[in-house]
């Protein structure tokens, strides 16, 4: 079975900065379309990025473009979200993603997720 | 106004069927969009169900019970994801998903509650 930890959240002050972390496991890791989608609180679901297999195509939030970074090293199985100019708004559980191997499987398997709590 | 239109809530008894609408903004036709669902239930991360693109093109998530479906209403320009036979465990939030000018955009969800 698909696993996925997150890790790097934490509490930021705004304008600061964060990156996240997402190990995959028990899967072709460098294969998949990988996102990153986040919850916030009283809020929706809310897709942030994603990225293909070998980084040449990324897609971001309108919100977050400029601000916030996908990347991935397939020899470690992972993926990171390079945030910074955090915001107030930023607040939310962020989840990472496996996006099918041609990218139109969007998040059909998730972490667990790692809180990010933007405030001063 | 916003890419996606859920309503916030729907209420109904067990064994009734819940259809959960999502309607897609004026001037984007639901006909050449694929629409995915999705549940969260509190404490647990979200949950893919289902792709609806047409009768003919549809895809299920393995272990997902045979009572959730999709659909599309064209002359409501929405997708449509079918609970029948609802239970106690189908209490959640349910989100449509579409792909949209280069991004994906999620409705703003539907809370499920089984009275």
């Amino acid at each position: 079975e698909v696993q996925l930890v997150e890790s790097g959240g934490g509490l930021v002050q705004p304008g600061g900065s964060l990156r996240l972390s997402c190990v995959g496991s028990r899967f072709l890791f460098s294969g998949q379309w990988m996102s990153w989608v986040r919850l916030a609180p009283g809020r929706g679901l809310e897709w942030v990025a994603a990225a293909n297999q070998d980084e040449t195509k990324k897609y971001y939030l309108d919100s977050v473009e400029g601000r916030f970074a996908i990347s991935r090293d397939n020899t470690r199985n992972s993926l990171y979200l390079q945030m910074s100019s955090l915001r107030v708004e930023d607040t939310a559980v962020y989840y990472c993603a496996t996006d099918g191997r041609d990218g139109w499987s969007p998040a059909e398997r998730w972490g667990q997720g790692t809180l990010v709590t933007v405030s001063s | 106004q916003a890419v996606l239109t859920q309503p916030s809530s729907l209420s109904a008894s067990p064994g009734a069927s819940a259809s959960l609408t999502c309607s897609l903004r004026s001037g984007l036709d639901v006909a050449t969009h694929s629409i995915y669902w999705y549940q969260h239930q509190p404490g647990s991360p979200p949950r893919y169900l289902l792709r609806y693109t047409s009768d003919s093109d549809k895809q299920k998530d393995s272990g997902v019970p045979s009572r959730f479906s999709g659909s599309k209403d064209a002359s409501a320009n929405a997708g449509i994801l079918l609970i029948s036979g609802l239970q106690s465990e189908d209490e959640a939030d349910y989100y449509c998903l579409i792909w949209h000018n280069g991004a994906w955009v999620f409705g703003g969800g539907t809370k499920v509650t089984v009275l």
